[in-house]
């Protein structure tokens, strides 16, 4: 079935370093692709999101290219704040399984980015 | 500023008791999904819905939980008995087919 494959954390960066957390995907079709983050004791919001190849998703000063060739969407930021400190969550919109149904996202296991001032 | 709300934010009870877990979805959205979230298991699926028809359950233990939608505007998603193993953070999400997920602040649960 589809998957989501992110960097495994805890990733630790200094107040205005550059942020990169990769992620890629295996899919069946064209799927949209997300970030998700979660700050601490709270659900998961929408980041940014990419419906189509080469689409560049940003907000927040974070982006992501869907890159259908690399079957990837790097999250990046060019100067991590303290306030970013959180988790991150890549996900695409697919199949569960073969022959599953269709309609939910499948999200990889979480980074955990955690910035030092 | 439309939100997932979810009832009760903290739930603390003994082994053996049920549980019972509700969530308002967005207004308008068509799919529902429940998940929970563990330091060791991450982020589950446990069963979705749309239209209020239950569409795939398989990530939810047959025996203890279950899961419903009575109507358009409450989920409930109910553990008997519940089991030590139960204790994670519980997350309701609405949304629209292949579109983002609005996820609810969560249900607490903690099984002594």
């Amino acid at each position: 079935g589809d998957s989501v494959t992110q960097m495994e954390g805890p990733v630790t960066l200094s107040e205005e370093a550059f942020l990169t957390i990769n992620c890629t995907y295996t899919a069946t079709g064209y799927p949209s692709l997300f970030w998700y983050v979660q700050y601490p004791g709270e659900g998961l919001q929408l980041l940014l999101k990419a419906t189509k190849a080469d689409d560049k998703g940003s907000n927040k000063g974070f982006e992501a290219t869907y890159r259908k060739e690399t079957t990837s969407f790097h999250l990046e930021k060019g100067s991590v704040q303290v306030s970013d400190s959180a988790v991150y969550f890549c996900a695409l919109s697919g199949y569960m399984n073969y022959g599953g149904s269709q309609g939910n996202l499948i999200f990889g296991k979480g980074t955990k980015l955690s910035v030092k001032p | 500023d439309a939100r997932v709300t979810q009832t009760p934010r903290h739930k603390v009870t003994e082994m053996g008791q049920e549980v019972t877990m509700r969530c308002q979805p967005i207004l308008g959205h068509n799919t529902v999904f429940w998940y929970r979230q563990t330091m060791m298991q991450g982020l589950e699926l446990l069963a979705y819905f749309r239209n209020r028809a239950p569409l795939d359950d398989s990530g939810m233990p047959k025996d203890r939980f279950s899961a419903e939608m009575p109507d358009a505007t409450l989920a409930t998603l109910k553990i008997q008995p519940s089991e030590p193993r139960d204790s994670a953070v519980y997350f309701c999400a609405s949304g629209l087919v292949l579109d983002e997920q609005f996820f609810g602040p969560g249900t607490r649960l903690t099984v002594l």
